[in-house]
């Protein structure tokens, strides 16, 4: 079965980075794109970005665009959003979504937090 | 800057019926914004329900149906169930700068 899953929760200090992983399973990871989507406490699902698995192209929303890297290693069938310069306002869940939006992965918590 | 805009909140009664919209501020939803929509409950992950207006995923209970309702992408329950209660989202894709964006979400309580 198609499974999406995440690295554990951060801690980070204001202008840190921070580094979350997706690792896919139960398909031909190449096949489909990942998109990163962030959820702050209380607030609606933000997109982030997107990378296709096939030939590592991104494309990234204009709000995170000189923040964020989205990366992947088709060798370990995972993907990684870095995010850098954290603010408090960053404190959030990170999740990780096949590019149809049918599976997600479980949601990393970053809390940044001086 | 574009939004998309769903009803804070809504309320049903067990067994009742109703309808989520979700609104581009760009004009009329059209099936060329491919909408789809997801429920999430509290400390889950949004859960898939409907993708390109209006088809299931195979884990999508009969109840769930989407739709195009007077120039929005509509969700609706029909015989709601007490664990129907979660937020709803839509989510309609643009292309261009910013190919994909989410509605604000609608609480849904049963009563």
């Amino acid at each position: 079965q198609v499974q999406l899953v995440q690295s554990g929760a951060e801690v980070k200090k204001p202008g840190a980075s921070v580094k979350v992983s997706c690792k896919a399973s139960g398909y031909t990871f190449t096949t489909y794109a990942l998109h990163w989507v962030r959820q702050a406490p209380g607030q609606r699902l933000e997109w982030m970005g997107w990378i296709k698995a096939d030939n590592g192209s991104t494309k990234y929303s204009q709000k995170f665009q000189d923040r964020v890297t989205i990366t992947r290693d088709t060798s370990a069938n995972t993907a990684y959003m870095e995010l850098n310069s954290l603010k408090s306002e960053d404190t959030a869940f990170y999740y990780c979504a096949r590019s149809d939006f049918s599976y997600w992965g479980q949601g990393t918590l970053v809390t940044v937090s001086s | 800057q574009t939004v998309v805009t769903q009803e804070p909140s809504l309320t049903v009664s067990p067994g009742g019926t109703v309808t989520l919209t979700c609104a581009s501020s760009t004009g009329a939803v059209t099936s060329d914004y491919y909408p789809n929509w997801f429920q999430q409950k509290p400390g889950q992950a949004p859960r898939a329900l409907i993708y390109s207006t209006n088809n299931k995923h195979s884990w999508t209970p009969a109840r769930f149906s989407g739709s195009l309702l007077g120039g929005k992408a509509a969700l609706t329950l029909s015989g709601v169930q007490p664990e129907d209660e979660a937020d709803y989202y839509c989510l309609l894709y643009y292309g261009g700068a910013l190919p994909v964006v989410f509605g604000g979400g609608t609480k849904l309580t049963v009563l």
